[in-house]
């Protein structure tokens, strides 16, 4: 798997986009980039997925360099709710493990 | 459509004793995963199986931690003997198939004494 790299903490006011950055500059032509978060106490939830193209979802969108080098992951009006551990991952789609990093610390505030 | 299920919810134990753990995936996925999640850090993948067959053990400490599957459906990870340092939440995830969109449970918070 593509390591990936993503900030620690990130900040973000309720009712606006939230934007969490990741580079994955050593990924491979058949991995994909995957979003996950954890909200506090609970275990992780898949969010999104995307191999070149932009995707969207009803919870968030996935912009995809063209050089697939990095990733955004785009959550259009952030609220509370979303104050989370946010994780990027890149893997083949099929067969291969799930590894976790750090990930990304966003908090929504009022 | 039920999530993946977990028991206990949460364990006390002290040093030395062993402990399981039971997950109950989502029907129809194949694909079963047991994480370690240490305070602060990020789910440690510690066994993937596909059905009844382990795919990934590599980071299962095998002299303490054991885990099987039986009939592809449910199952059970144990700590036999529990250390100080395997306190944590014990995650169970599933997957269709292997395609990595899996599905977690709410977990099992362990505290080892």
């Amino acid at each position: 798997d593509a390591k990936t790299t993503q900030p620690t903490s990130m900040d973000c006011a309720e009712g606006r986009a939230a934007n969490l950055p990741c580079n994955h500059s050593t990924i491979s032509g058949n991995e994909y980039v995957y979003w996950y978060r954890q909200i506090h106490s609970q275990g992780p939830q898949y969010i999104i997925h995307g191999l070149k193209n932009n995707e969207t979802n009803e919870m968030a969108s996935l912009i995809i360099t063209e050089d697939r080098k990095s990733s955004t992951l785009i959550l259009p009006h952030a609220t509370l709710r979303d104050t989370a551990v946010y994780y990027c991952i890149a893997t083949k789609q099929y067969g291969n493990k799930l590894v976790f990093g750090a990930g990304t610390i966003l908090r929504v505030k009022s | 459509e039920a999530g993946v299920a977990q028991s206990p919810r949460y364990k006390i134990i002290e040093k030395r004793q062993s402990v399981a753990f039971w997950c109950n995936p989502i029907s129809g996925h194949a694909t079963l995963y047991w994480y370690q999640q240490i305070l602060g850090q990020g789910p440690k993948l510690l066994i993937q199986f596909q059905n009844n067959g382990v795919v990934d053990d590599s980071q299962l400490p095998k002299d303490r931690f054991s885990a099987e599957r039986l009939k592809g459906v449910d199952s059970t990870l144990k700590i036999q003997p529990a250390k100080l340092e395997d306190s944590a939440v014990y995650l169970c995830a599933s997957s269709f198939r292997g395609i990595t969109e899996a599905f977690f449970g709410q977990g099992t918070r362990l505290t080892v004494v």
